[in-house]
């Protein structure tokens, strides 16, 4: 079974600054079913990239998502205010879905 | 404008039912798969089931099999989840969400608000 391990837990940034997410996966999988999410308090997640590198409609491209091996990276490349919620990492694997546990993106 | 509006959730003893719903507008229900996903509170997200556009596939997470059933009705634009035999872990709020695909890439694109569900005597 394919685990994603998300990092770090948590992450303490001050706006303006560059945030570096990561999620492994536990085996070789493919960058096409990989996807990030942004999660604010008492809200829906809200898509962010698929395919490991594509932005959904509307966001920002502060945004970007990058891939090497079994690594995947969600990079904002300046943070802005409301950047700051919880970040899931998802998998699609033999028509299941496998989310990552999720990295909190606090203000310092 | 794509809506999901899911319903059905509330307070139920152990060991009970619920059948949540999903109504859907906005887009062309039948031709898109279709998925719910739970959040414990305080907790990340956990996919719980898919059905294809016809009903013709239905895929659950291994934990939510036996207890959990998907299913759609077209004709009503809506999803449906049948939660049986529930336990205080099942506390959660429960999404459903349209599956997106897209150059062989599988995502949720569209999102509800959530239904809460709270198992508890």
């Amino acid at each position: 079974e394919i685990v994603l391990t998300q990092s770090p837990g948590t992450l303490s940034l001050s706006p303006g600054e560059r945030a570096t997410l990561s999620c492994r996966a536990s085996q070789s999988v493919s960058s096409h079913y990989l996807a990030w999410y942004q999660q604010k308090p008492g809200q829906a997640p809200r898509l962010l990239i698929y395919g490991a590198s594509s932005r959904a409609t509307g966001i920002p491209d502060r945004f970007s998502g990058s891939e090497s091996g079994t690594d995947f990276t969600l990079t904002i490349s300046r943070l802005e205010p409301e950047d700051f919620a919880v970040y899931y990492c998802q998998l699609y694997v033999s028509s299941r879905y496998i989310f990552g546990q999720g990295t909190k993106l606090e203000i310092k | 404008e794509v809506q999901l509006v899911e319903s059905g959730g509330g307070l139920v003893k152990p060991g009970g039912s619920l059948r949540l719903s999903c109504a859907a507008s906005g887009f062309p229900f039948n031709t898109y798969s279709m998925t719910w996903v739970r959040q414990a509170p305080g907790k990340g997200l956990e996919w719980v089931s898919s059905i294809s556009s016809s009903s013709d596939f239905i895929y659950s997470a291994d934990s939510m099999k036996g207890r959990f059933t998907i299913s759609r009705d077209n004709a009503k634009n809506s999803l449906y989840l049948q939660v049986n035999s529930l336990r205080a872990e099942d506390t959660a709020v429960y999404y459903c969400a349209r599956v997106d695909h897209y150059d062989s890439s599988w995502f949720f694109q569209h999102w509800g608000q959530g239904t809460l569900v709270t198992v508890s005597s």
